[in-house]
């Protein structure tokens, strides 16, 4: 099946700095990746939609100049944390659903992020 | 809009016992239904997963789950509980097309010995 790549798997940096992640499809080509977040016992909840060659799609409360995101590519979205806070830290998961029949969503395998 | 309940934020059951984990969905589009399992700090593995056609769906490790549209429920069931099973539990619904998967907020299965 198909594979959503995602990097770091873990992350510490310290409070004030920038952190990217990386998102990448390795077999498939997506036009949309979506980026969740999910707080310790808590469930996913989506953070955006992106979109390739296009400006990404923010939900209500997501603050769009701190998690920036960058679709530059059919195989690699980004997520860069702008100056991270211990309140960003989090569990960070992106997505992809598959092109034809879009009848699967694929997963990575999430970045613990923790800003000390 | 679409939505989940799953009712029950912790189930817990006896080793070799059945599990049942509720997930009931609201939408206003013909659902595509997810159950996804999560073991900590890792991603999410998919367990099954309904689109169209048979209503009852099989998933790995001996997981199922039917949609039922009447009651817009689609539940998990196992006949028998194993300690492997121990996890958290998301079921996520969503439409056609590419659309992001609406979860909800889970169910955490605790298996005893």
């Amino acid at each position: 099946g198909a594979v959503v790549s995602q990097h770091p798997s873990r992350v510490i940096c310290k409070s004030g700095t920038s952190v990217k992640i990386e998102c990448r499809s390795l077999d498939f080509q997506a036009t949309t990746m979506f980026w969740y977040r999910q707080f310790p016992k808590q469930s996913l909840m989506l953070m955006a939609t992106s979109n390739e060659g296009s400006k990404a799609t923010y939900e209500q409360g997501v603050e769009k100049d701190k998690f920036l995101i960058n679709h530059a590519s059919l195989t690699l979205s980004t997520l860069t944390v702008t100056s991270a806070h211990p309140e960003d830290s989090s569990f960070y998961i992106c997505s992809a659903r598959d092109r034809v029949g879009n009848t699967e969503a694929f997963f990575g395998q999430g970045t613990r992020l923790t800003v000390v | 809009a679409q939505s989940v309940t799953q009712l029950g934020s912790h189930v817990s059951v006896s080793e070799g016992a059945l599990v049942l984990l509720r997930c009931n969905y609201s939408s206003s589009v013909p659902p595509y239904l997810f159950w996804y399992v999560q073991y900590p700090n890792q991603g999410l593995q998919l367990l099954l997963k309904y689109t169209t056609g048979a209503t009852l769906v099989k998933g790995i490790n001996g997981f199922e789950a039917e949609f039922k549209k009447s009651e817009t429920s689609f539940h998990l069931t196992k006949p028998s509980a194993h300690m492997s099973d121990a996890a958290e539990y998301f079921c996520a619904v969503s439409g056609s097309g590419n659309t992001p998967l609406v979860f909800g907020k889970g169910t955490r299965l605790s298996v005893i010995a």
